[in-house]
């Protein structure tokens, strides 16, 4: 079955630093969602993906699809206590879809 | 709206008991599902159901049993609990899910389960 590999599981920057997690399938993905689920809530859906190579851009978020359509990242410029939590991928691929373990972010102040 | 809610938010078994989680969205989504939550390993999916009257497993279904009651709700039953049932629970729902076609998910707040 489909496997989903989120990189790296923990990051801890300091206010203002980037962030970036990838999110890598072993198979072919129709599309790709990004969730946020901040400690101690549910996740809450970010975008979704669906082209080849697609970019999006949400205020400090970016967001990139792979040109294969295998993997796909979340880029956070600047990182403000805000954006602690996870981030999780969900891959699609047909009818079968899996999460990522997720990347925990923290920030220090 | 409400959005998605379930009940208990939080609840402590003892081995072999039973219980059921519910779940009900007030978004007239066609589409609902159950995942638990461990640490590390993400969500993963025990059972969804794609429209009313329709059921099918997920990843990781051993264990328990679901019900579609109607469009609005979805239930979820531990017949046996075990200590492995240990996690978070959440349930979400989307407009639909078909072959080739995803809609944004909608969570709960979820339901912490210990089991003893």
């Amino acid at each position: 079955g489909q496997q989903v590999m989120q990189i790296p599981q923990y990051q801890h920057v300091q206010e203002g630093e980037d962030f970036t997690t990838y999110c890598n399938s072993s198979t072919t993905l129709s599309n790709i969602q990004w969730y946020k689920q901040r400690p101690g809530g549910h996740p809450v859906f970010l975008i979704q993906l669906v082209k080849s190579g697609e970019v999006k851009k949400q205020k400090r978020l970016t967001f990139q699809f792979g040109e294969a359509k295998k993997n796909s990242s979340l880029h956070i410029t600047a990182t403000q206590t805000t954006d602690v939590g996870t981030y999780f991928c969900a891959a699609y691929n047909n009818n079968d879809m899996r999460f990522g373990a997720g990347t925990r972010l923290t920030v220090k102040p | 709206n409400a959005g998605v809610t379930q009940t208990p938010k939080f609840q402590v078994l003892k081995t072999g008991q039973s219980m059921t989680l519910q779940c009900a969205q007030d978004m007239n989504h066609n589409s609902m599902y159950w995942y638990r939550q461990d640490p590390g390993m993400g969500l993963r999916l025990i059972y969804y159901s794609a429209s009313e009257g329709t059921t099918d497993k997920g990843e990781v279904p051993n264990g328990y049993n679901v019900s579609r009651l109607n469009k609005r709700e979805f239930s979820l039953r531990l017949e046996s609990a075990a200590p492995s049932q240990t996690s978070v629970y959440f349930c979400a729902s989307s407009e639909a899910r078909t072959s080739g076609r995803t809609d944004t998910q909608y969570f709960g707040p979820g339901t912490r389960l210990t089991v003893l």
